[in-house]
């Protein structure tokens, strides 16, 4: 069954500092792609990046990139410099080449950037 | 600027009545969709859609309706809403190729 299961409730670390937010996956498809996704304080919701399982470079965007490790099912999101602003909710989320475009998402990652 | 607009932004309304969300936007995506946000349960799909006059049934489809009658115009209905409606309600449009989705800024209901 396909699931994404992020462990990490929530994470503090200093700003300027960098922070990688882990995820991992579970899916019989060969072929899939894998997000991350941003929520304010404020409720929004905001695409940060996308990998392709079909690539082995990692996605980068930004002061956001991925460390995707195909064998071991993982994506994870790392945030360099960390800003005060970066603090918010980090979701992971999953979409299987044959589904219907639906996202199976993780419970998310809470992120606080300590000044 | 594309963007994924929804209104109303908040809603209070009363149990048996009849809610509507709008949602429009302006990506020029075939897809559209609807979620809601729970504390504790992350984000749930209730409706989407692969383009006008399309609708399919999430996870969570029970109590709520689905119209699209435009590209650009995503609606869900409560036909008798009830206090565990009560929520955020997310609308989001998706790129066909990659799957990333867009999303609105969400619509806090509330049913008393």
């Amino acid at each position: 069954a396909q699931k994404v299961t992020q462990t990490q409730t929530s994470i503090s670390v200093m700003e300027k500092t960098t922070v990688t937010m882990d995820c991992v996956y579970e899916t019989r498809d060969s072929s899939y792609f894998l997000f991350w996704y941003k929520q304010t304080a404020s409720g929004e919701i905001v695409f940060l990046i996308r990998q392709d399982s079909y690539k082995k470079e990692n996605a980068t965007e930004g002061h956001y990139s991925l460390n995707f490790q195909k064998p071991k099912s993982s994506i994870g999101l790392i945030i360099t410099a960390t800003q005060i602003e970066d603090s918010a909710v980090y979701f992971c989320a999953m979409r299987e080449g044959d589904s219907n475009y639906q996202l199976i998402w993780g419970s998310g990652t809470k992120l606080i950037i300590k000044p | 600027e594309a963007a994924v607009t929804q209104s109303p932004r908040n809603k209070v309304a009363v149990t048996g009545g009849k809610v509507t969300l709008s949602c429009n936007q302006t990506n020029n995506h075939n897809n559209m969709y609807w979620y809601r946000q729970d504390t504790g349960h992350g984000l749930r799909l209730i409706h989407y859609s692969y383009g006008a006059g399309s609708t399919e049934k999430g996870d969570i489809p029970d109590g709520y309706k689905a119209s699209r009658p435009s590209q650009e115009n995503f609606s869900l209905i409560l036909e008798l809403a009830t206090p565990s409606q009560t929520s955020v309600y997310f609308c989001a449009s998706g790129d066909a190729w990659g799957g990333e989705q867009y999303f609105g800024p969400g619509t806090r209901l509330t049913v008393l």
